[in-house]
């Protein structure tokens, strides 16, 4: 399967640990977005990486979170302390950049599912 | 600020025709996507308008009207598997996507 793939699927934790997620993107895919959707709405941007190198930020990613992507390939997104209302699904999402200009189509992976006991 | 409306909910009967429609208001504007969303899954990539018009592709269309704010997504023919979410989305420029709440359509036989 060459799709996107997220790690873990589920994830059920307690309020106060520290949670991490992976996504390993489509191959030749060079941008690699995080969204955090809760039922009922859809997906809300959290953070984009252009390679290695995370270009823009969500006013909804508090000091808790951090995302990475160490060698543009796979990345990671760690949340500190975690909170009830962080329960959510976790979707990650790459695109092949084929202009400068506009968003490309996001393929999107399956989720993790996060519940915050 | 971003704004994105879609009704919340659809029914429609199988074999029939559906139009689900989008208004948006945001800073930026480059282009319109449809996503289709079935519960617990992923959303997967329907269309992408960037002019005014109807794209057609297969049972599904997607209209844009850049001066209205408007877009809709025309289902023919529609099939039990078409029940789902179907989500608007704005690409804002900067590399931001800004998704509507999605409309949950239920197809009837």
């Amino acid at each position: 399967d060459t799709g996107v793939s997220q790690d873990p699927r589920h994830k059920i934790t307690k309020r106060g640990q520290n949670v991490t997620f992976r996504c390993d993107p489509i191959s030749e895919h060079n941008r690699l977005y995080w969204y955090r959707q809760t039922l009922g709405q859809g997906p809300e941007f959290l953070t984009y990486f252009q390679n290695e190198a995370q270009l823009e930020k969500s006013r909804l990613l508090s000091d808790r979170f951090s995302a990475e992507r160490p060698k543009g390939s796979f990345s990671t997104l760690e949340i500190q302390r975690t909170e009830q209302g962080d329960s959510a699904m976790y979707l990650c999402a790459s695109s092949l950049e084929w202009s400068t200009s506009s968003t490309d189509t996001q393929y999107f992976g399956p989720g993790t599912r996060l519940t915050v006991l | 600020g971003q704004n994105i409306d879609q009704p919340t909910e659809m029914t429609a009967t199988e074999g029939a025709i559906v139009q689900i429609n989008c208004t948006y208001q945001t800073s930026g504007f480059n282009g319109l996507f449809w996503y289709q969303q079935h519960a617990g899954e992923a959303p997967t990539f329907l269309s992408y308008n960037v002019l005014d018009g109807l794209e057609e592709k297969g049972r599904f269309s997607s209209f844009l009207s850049r001066s209205k704010g408007y877009s809709y997504l025309l289902l023919k023919e529609l099939q039990m598997k078409d029940s789902a979410s179907y989500l608007c989305a704005v690409d804002t420029g900067g590399f931001k996507t800004i998704f509507g709440a999605g409309t949950r359509l239920f197809v009837k036989a």
